[in-house]
């Protein structure tokens, strides 16, 4: 079955880059999703990327898929103390009911 | 507008009772999603309602757990004879049916702990 790993923690310095990594197991993979925890809410879309691409910035964000490898990355530029969170990475399908299938998250914590 | 909303948000029962959590979906939404995540896990799929469609429940984990949605808005999960490792954070999402990429909007959670 589908399967997303995830690191579970990632300690960075303000103003550093952050790269949270993923990896999944289901090449019929469309869609790979980033999704942000903050502490006692609910999850909020960060950014996705269709599976035909291999990057994506939005912003301090960058996506890189590495289709082959099934390898996505978040990297996180200049990392401010609010990007601290738990960071999900998602896939899902098109097609039917494409329920997502979510990694066990990665807390990232960012210190001063 | 208004968000997903849940209740409550944390609650407390003894094990062996009955619990019911609620969930008020983005209005227009007509997919509903719930999730359970429990520390240091992902989020576990649990239960899905599209439109009038029957529910796909395959990740609930055992027949102490059912949900329903009424008039395709509100959804209430129901877990039966509490158990211990019920304890988790339970997540309902909605979204809008038909759309690629898939953009689930979460609620805030209610954070259930059986003692």
């Amino acid at each position: 079955g589908e399967d997303v790993e995830q690191s579970l923690f990632l300690s960075v310095r303000e103003g550093d880059s952050s790269v949270i990594n993923c990896t999944y197991t289901d090449s019929s993979s469309t869609y790979l999703y980033w999704y942000k925890q903050e502490p006692g809410a609910g999850l909020q879309l960060l950014t996705y990327i269709f599976s035909n691409m291999d990057m994506k910035q939005d912003q301090r964000l960058t996506v890189l898929l590495n289709k082959k490898d099934k390898h996505l990355s978040l990297r996180i530029a200049d990392t401010q103390t609010g990007d601290s969170a738990i960071y999900f990475c998602a896939e899902s399908m098109t097609g039917g009911s494409y329920i997502p299938t979510f990694g066990r998250g990665t807390s990232l914590i960012v210190h001063p | 507008g208004a968000g997903v909303s849940q209740s409550p948000s944390n609650k407390v029962t003894e094990k062996g009772k009955d619990v019911e959590l609620r969930c008020d979906p983005i209005s227009g939404h007509t997919a509903l999603y719930w999730y359970r995540q429990s520390l240091g896990q992902g989020l576990e799929f649990l239960i899905y309602f599209q439109g009038n469609s029957a529910p796909d429940k395959s990740g609930l984990p055992s027949d102490r757990f059912s949900a329903e949605r009424t008039g395709g808005s509100v959804s209430t999960l129901t877990i039966q004879r509490t158990q211990q490792e019920d304890s988790a954070v339970y997540l309902c999402a909605s979204s809008l049916e038909g759309l690629a990429p898939l953009e689930q909007y979460f609620g805030p959670g209610t954070r259930l702990t059986v003692t």
